[in-house]
């Protein structure tokens, strides 16, 4: 069965330009989680989806970055006016019921910022 | 493919030998624990979890030990492999006030296992 996709799959942004980065979770998953990935490091949490609501956007870094999911399937990460310290591999994650369950990676986003 | 594993403590093995990799965690209220295998230019997959009313579980030649006392987790993996190579990772879901529940988690450094032919 599919997994969760995520595109583009790489991403080269010049400083200061928007970016959309798009997830596909697994069919019929309630919940999608957002994470930072920097190199070396372990996926840090960035927000968090019951269907379409948006119930936890406490490691969202800036308001520069915002997430949405208004149908409760597809989401989108924005990320305006990027920075270098952006750079890094943005992971979405899904699960079939949310608290206390399996979340299941897609293969991430990687973002460069120049 | 670019490695996550950059500085990570690394673990090398032999083929066939078991490996014991180690995690300390953070929050004493957690009460879902996760182990990921990432390998370069993928996402984390699942390997095992274990709730924190367990101390014990065990998979496919995986076992989680989990020691609330002094909140360390453990991952063992039998008759290591070469596909076995990876970045592994624990991970916590502590309580959310905001949910009335984990919903996020909490990973950790990460440690980068190698298997020696």
């Amino acid at each position: 069965g599919a997994g969760v996709s995520q595109s583009p799959r790489y991403k080269v942004a010049k400083r200061g330009q928007d970016v959309a980065l798009r997830c596909d979770p697994i069919s019929g998953h309630v919940s999608l989680f957002w994470y930072q990935q920097a190199l070396g490091q372990g996926p840090e949490f960035l927000t968090y989806f019951q269907n379409e609501a948006q119930l936890d956007k406490s490691g969202l870094p800036s308001d520069r970055f915002f997430a949405e999911r208004p149908e409760g399937s597809v989401s989108t990460l924005k990320i305006q006016r990027t920075q270098q310290e952006d750079s890094a591999v943005y992971l979405c994650a899904s699960s079939p019921r949310g608290i206390l369950d399996t979340q299941y990676f897609g293969p991430g986003t990687r973002l460069t910022v120049l | 493919g670019e490695s996550v594993g950059l500085h990570l403590p690394t673990l090398s093995v032999q083929e066939g030998d078991n490996s014991i990799i180690n995690c300390a965690y953070s929050n004493s209220a957690s009460d879902y624990f996760i182990w990921y295998k990432q390998e370069s230019g993928k996402g984390p997959q699942f390997i095992i979890d274990i709730r924190s009313n367990m101390d014990k579980r065990q998979g496919q030649r995986v076992t989680v030990l989990l020691n609330k006392t002094v909140k360390h987790l453990s991952l063992q993996i039998a008759a290591t492999q070469p596909g076995d190579s990876a970045v592994y990772f624990c991970a916590e879901n502590p309580p959310s006030i905001l949910t009335g529940g984990g919903n996020k988690l909490t990973f950790g450094t990460g440690t980068q296992l190698k298997v020696e032919l």
